[in-house]
């Protein structure tokens, strides 16, 4: 079992719509989540981060976190061409202080293709 | 400038050749990390620093060295390469000092790497 499983994709989505990512963690004492976003080619880019149980929303993005069913799911409202990319899920693994701190479990990441 | 660089951004070489891949940043972070990306499996770390004095490795360690110069630069190392460490390398830095964004990475434009 991967640390860090995602949908490999694509995930096409019409534009004007809602894309919905998930992403699943084994570690239970994970202690802050990620999304990066990665255009074809390029470097990630961090697009949201969350700690805490529930929704944070930013702008067109929706993280949301269930830390009892190691879940946590982004959403992106009103999808436009501009966010085809594939979309990265990344957890701290350890608490902090200890020697995990910092290092970060990517998953494989998500291909999401908005069509016009 | 960009505020993480790296060295060459593509590089191909033949089996055995010993190549550096280097990365520099000017955001005064501490903290520093190599990671390859391969299709399907995300990003994966190889090595970390926390510090000038301070080197880990990380998940797939195996086959790199890296040296950490000075605060700003930190450089891997293939001693001798292989066609299956053929990848895209990723050098990224994150701040210490900001414990909600301690593990928010910033990414080089990353390294194409082909062994053949």
């Amino acid at each position: 079992q991967k640390e860090v499983e995602q949908n490999s994709g694509p995930l096409s989505v019409p534009e004007g719509a809602i894309a919905s990512l998930n992403c699943t963690y084994s570690d239970r004492v994970s202690q802050s989540f990620f999304w990066y976003r990665q255009y074809s080619g390029k470097s990630p880019e961090l697009i949201m981060s969350i700690y805490s149980n529930g929704d944070k929303e930013d702008g067109r993005f929706t993280a949301q976190l269930n830390k009892a069913s190691q879940y946590v799911s982004l959403l992106i409202r009103d999808s436009q061409p501009s966010d085809s990319a594939t979309y990265l899920c990344a957890v701290n693994k350890g608490r902090v202080q200890t020697d995990s701190w910092g290092k970060l479990q990517f998953g494989a990441g998500t291909q999401v293709v908005v069509t016009p | 400038d960009a505020d993480v660089t790296q060295t060459p951004r593509n590089r191909i070489t033949k089996t055995g050749k010993r190549i550096m891949l280097e990365c520099s940043q000017t955001k005064g972070h501490d903290r520093m990390y190599w990671y390859r990306q391969d299709p399907g499996l995300g990003l994966r770390l190889i090595y970390y620093s926390f510090d000038v004095k301070d080197i880990n490795k990380g998940e797939i360690s195996d086959g790199y060295s890296v040296s950490r110069q000075a605060q700003a630069k930190f450089s891997l190392s293939l001693e001798s390469a292989i066609p299956n460490q053929t990848a895209l390398y990723f050098c990224a830095t994150s701040d210490p000092l900001n414990r909600a964004g301690a593990n928010v990475l910033t990414f080089g434009a990353g390294s194409r790497l082909t062994v053949l």
